[in-house]
Parts: C-alpha cells; sequence; structure tokens
C-alpha cells in the first residue's frame, strides 16, 4: 500500500525556516517524481514544486522561488521541502504527492502537514 | 501560465441523478488533465487522469471527457458521499495549475 506521511509543520514567526519531510513507503520511492502542493484555509489548491527521480531537476512556482528547495534522499525513501523567508501569504496546508511519471497527474497524496506564518 | 477555470462554482443536484462539472483551461493542454475529488479535512483523491483514464478503484459512474481546453466531469446516480469539492489539474506545461473547485451539493 503506498502511503506518505507528512511531518515537519507548524507555527513559525514571518522570515523564519521550516523544514517539511515526507517518507514514502509501499513503492519504489527512487522510481517516481515527487511534488508539494499546498492549500491555504478555505481556499483551492497550488501546486508548489516538484523534483525528478533522482533528484537532478528541480521545479518551483513563482510564489516561492529563491525562497524554497525541494529535495530526496532516495537511500531514506524521504522527500523534504526547506522553506526559507516565510511569509503569511505561505500559511497552508502542504501536501506531498507522488506523480504518475516524470510529468504526470498526483495519484497519491499525503494527509498534509499543516504550516502557520503568523507573528 | 495556463489559467484553469471551473463552472459552475456550486452544481446542486438531487441523489440518484446525474452531475456534470465543466473545466476550460486559457490554452490546449492535450489531454493532460486531471480531476480530483477533496472531502472536507481529508487529501484530495485522484479519479482520472489524462482527461478520460479513471484512476485504481474509482467507480465506474465517475467519467471525463474532453481535449484541448474544454473537458468534463460526469458523475452517474449521485450518492451521499459525493456531495464535496472538485478541481481539475493541467500538467501540460509548468507551473502545474488547478482550477478553483466546484461544490457540488444536494439540491
Amino acid at each position: 500500500e503506498v502511503q506518505l506521511l507528512e511531518s515537519g509543520g507548524g507555527l513559525v514567526r514571518p522570515g523564519g525556516s521550516l523544514r517539511l519531510s515526507c517518507a514514502a513507503s509501499g513503492f519504489t520511492f527512487s522510481g517516481f517524481a515527487m511534488s508539494w502542493v499546498r492549500q491555504a484555509p478555505g481556499k483551492g489548491l497550488e501546486w508548489v514544486s516538484t523534483v525528478s527521480y533522482s533528484g537532478g531537476s528541480t521545479y518551483f512556482a513563482d510564489s516561492v522561488k529563491g525562497r524554497f528547495t525541494i529535495s530526496r534522499d532516495n537511500s531514506k525513501n524521504i522527500l523534504f521541502l526547506q522553506m526559507n523567508s516565510l511569509r503569511a501569504e505561505d500559511t497552508a496546508v502542504y501536501y506531498c504527492a507522488r506523480r504518475i511519471g516524470y510529468v504526470g497527474a498526483f495519484d497519491y497524496w499525503g494527509q498534509g502537514a499543516p504550516v502557520t506564518v503568523s507573528s | 501560465e495556463i489559467l484553469m477555470t471551473q463552472s459552475p462554482a456550486t452544481l446542486s443536484v438531487s441523489p440518484g441523478e446525474r452531475g456534470i462539472l465543466s473545466c476550460r483551461a486559457s490554452q490546449s493542454v492535450g489531454s493532460s488533465l486531471a480531476w480530483y475529488q477533496q472531502k472536507p479535512g481529508q487529501a484530495p483523491r485522484l479519479l482520472i487522469y489524462d482527461a478520460s483514464t479513471r484512476a485504481t478503484g474509482i467507480p465506474a459512474r465517475f467519467s471525463g471527457s474532453g481535449s484541448g481546453t474544454e473537458f468534463s466531469l460526469t458523475i452517474d446516480s449521485l450518492q451521499s458521499e459525493d456531495f464535496v469539492v472538485y478541481y481539475c489539474l493541467q500538467y501540460n506545461k509548468w507551473p502545474d495549475t488547478f482550477g478553483q473547485g466546484t461544490k457540488l451539493e444536494i439540491k
């Protein structure tokens, strides 16, 4: 059974940093591109970032480019999202998601990690 | 950035009837279109990908159609658990973009 379990969310002050982790199991982690998608309170879904199978290629939404970094440890089956210079508008539930193929739809999602940026 | 527009924002349908949700792209996305269902407090669930392919475990009463810029999700014989929010997603060009969602409510 495919499982994705996020951790690392919490309350952080504006300008602060936070690192999210996503532990994957039930599939060959190194065989799939992985992404982060977020959802602000009461709002819709927003793609944040994607990393390739090997971690060699990364992609970011303009709203987080230069502030967020995505990475993965294929030896431990973990996906990361390093978030720096956080802003109030980054407040959201952050989901990790597996992609079908390199640029396909997101087929499996974690339960989400809430991040609140507030003073 | 490709803008995805879903209509209507809210769709009122009676249980047992058919619901048809629409999604329009600001430019062609080919068949790189997915549909998601999201229940309150839960992560989205993939229903349809590549415009018309049902995801694993999704009942046959969910079907997708369309290509290019016009897409639809049809749900036959609506059941109580279907009255939630649905999103479309294009993954043809970076950045991936979602529609704003359609809330399916009981009429």
